[in-house]
């Protein structure tokens, strides 16, 4: 079965770094999000991405937040200057909005701001 | 603000007996409605997808929607202690690609 891969699977940063997160989606999915979920809370919605764009935030998704498709397979989040309330769990999630099968998470990355 | 509300249980239920768990939402707008099983640590699992109202049915699983009541369950029958787990509630908004997670409701099935 198809899956959504996610590097690396756990990263601890210095307070103030920079962090990419890393997620390869389902090949033939157009959609593509990332949420996150801190400990024992919700899973909530930072950005989805389609067409090589931003198409909706969440007030999360601030400046310290952006995301890239560099190449077409790669979707990634990067985290500039980090801090200790980043730390969380980041899933990345890919669809094919056109069956509505709802979203493939990846395995996420659990990021350790320190 | 648009919520899901989930009761965060532990729903704790006997191995074999249907396990029940509940979820609304408030956005009268939202079409679609998931429900994901989470192990502790990992990422979240679709179970079941459902966008009509009434019953739909997969293996041990049911998911029921009513709109008119903005109420979404998930049945499971014959619980196994494999079920341990917690039961995410999702809905997506509408005219959004996002979806809204409930807290969870933490399901544990006794041998």
């Amino acid at each position: 079965e198809p899956e959504v891969t996610q590097t690396p699977s756990h990263q601890v940063t210095q307070m103030g770094q920079e962090v990419i997160l890393r997620c390869v989606p389902i090949s033939n999915h157009l959609y593509f999000y990332w949420y996150r979920q801190i400990l024992g809370q919700k899973v909530e919605f930072l950005v989805s991405f389609y067409n090589n764009e931003i198409s909706e935030k969440s007030e999360i998704f601030d400046d310290q937040f952006s995301v890239e498709r560099p190449d077409g397979s790669n979707f990634t989040l990067k985290i500039r200057s980090t801090k200790l309330e980043d730390s969380a769990m980041y899933f990345c999630a890919s669809s094919d909005r056109e069956v509505l099968y709802g979203y493939t998470f990846g395995s996420g990355t659990r990021l350790t701001v320190v | 603000q648009k919520e899901v509300e989930q009761n965060s249980g532990p729903l704790s239920v006997p191995e074999g007996a249907i396990a029940s768990l509940n979820c609304t939402y408030s956005d009268r707008g939202s079409q679609s409605f998931f429900w994901y099983r989470q192990y502790s640590g990992k990422s979240p699992e679709l179970i079941m997808s459902i966008y009509s109202n009434g019953d739909k049915e997969d293996g041990r699983f049911t998911a029921q929607l009513n709109k008119a009541s903005q109420y979404v369950s998930l049945l499971i029958r014959d619980s196994q202690p494999s079920d341990s787990a917690t039961y995410l509630c999702a809905a997506e908004g509408y005219n959004t690609d996002k979806l809204i997670f409930g807290t969870g409701t933490r399901l544990q099935v006794f041998p």
